[in-house]
């Protein structure tokens, strides 16, 4: 099926530093979203993207829709203790004629802070 | 509003044993979706809803049944599970207009 492929898969950094991490796809997608999920909870929507080269910022999270509609971005810029999770990025893809989709989502990026 | 809930949080079954996992949202989304989530596979769809009455399938739905007899239920039931079954199982929901899906606590399976 299709999939999304991120990197990295882990990060180890300290706070206040700068994070990026990305996502890319063998086909197109229309839409970019970028989720957090923090330790036992479910996945929390962070930043959509909607337009190729559209870059969008949620406070410290920048993401950008790639040019090539293949691949996104996204950054944390002086990270806290609160960054600590994993990042999903995922796209909505066409499952029937009738225009629903559903979403797929990549495998993941697991965000350390060294203490 | 409580958002998606989910029942049980934690479960372990043993082999052959059916169950169901409870999903409830009060926000009147029409779009309902069970996921999986296994370490290193990202979320895998199972199963989706886009009314009442109207379930289909998503990327993995063998051995899981749905249905969705009210716009706020949309109970998966596992008629048979396997030990490849053990997972964290997430329950979402939407708006057929946007994007922004909201996610329960999930429940925690293990299949012995």
């Amino acid at each position: 099926g299709q999939q999304l492929n991120q990197s990295p898969q882990s990060m180890f950094i300290q706070e206040g530093e700068d994070v990026s991490m990305n996502c890319t796809s063998s086909s197109i997608f229309n839409t970019w979203l970028w989720y957090k999920q923090d330790p036992g909870e479910g996945p929390v929507l962070l930043i959509a993207l909607y337009k190729a080269g559209e870059l969008t910022s949620n406070g410290r999270l920048t993401a950008q829709f790639g040019i090539t509609r293949k691949d996104s971005f996204l950054n944390i810029s002086a990270s806290i203790p609160s960054d600590v999770g994993i990042y999903f990025c995922a796209g909505p893809r066409p499952i029937s004629n009738f225009g629903n989709e559903k979403l797929t989502f990549g495998t993941g990026t697991r965000l350390t802070i060294i203490p | 509003n409580a958002g998606v809930t989910q029942t049980p949080k934690f479960q372990v079954l043993k082999t052959g044993q059916s169950m169901t996992l409870q999903c409830a949202q009060d926000m009147n989304h029409e779009y309902m979706s069970w996921y999986r989530q296994d370490p290193g596979m990202g979320l895998r769809l199972i199963h989706y809803s886009v009314g009442a009455g109207i379930t289909d399938q998503g990327e993995v739905p063998n051995g899981y049944n749905v249905s969705r007899s009210t716009t706020e239920d949309f109970p998966l039931r596992l008629l048979s599970a396997a030990p490849s079954q053990t997972s964290v199982y997430f329950c979402a929901s939407r708006t057929l207009s946007t994007d922004t899906q909201y996610f329960g606590p999930g429940t925690r399976l293990t299949v012995l």
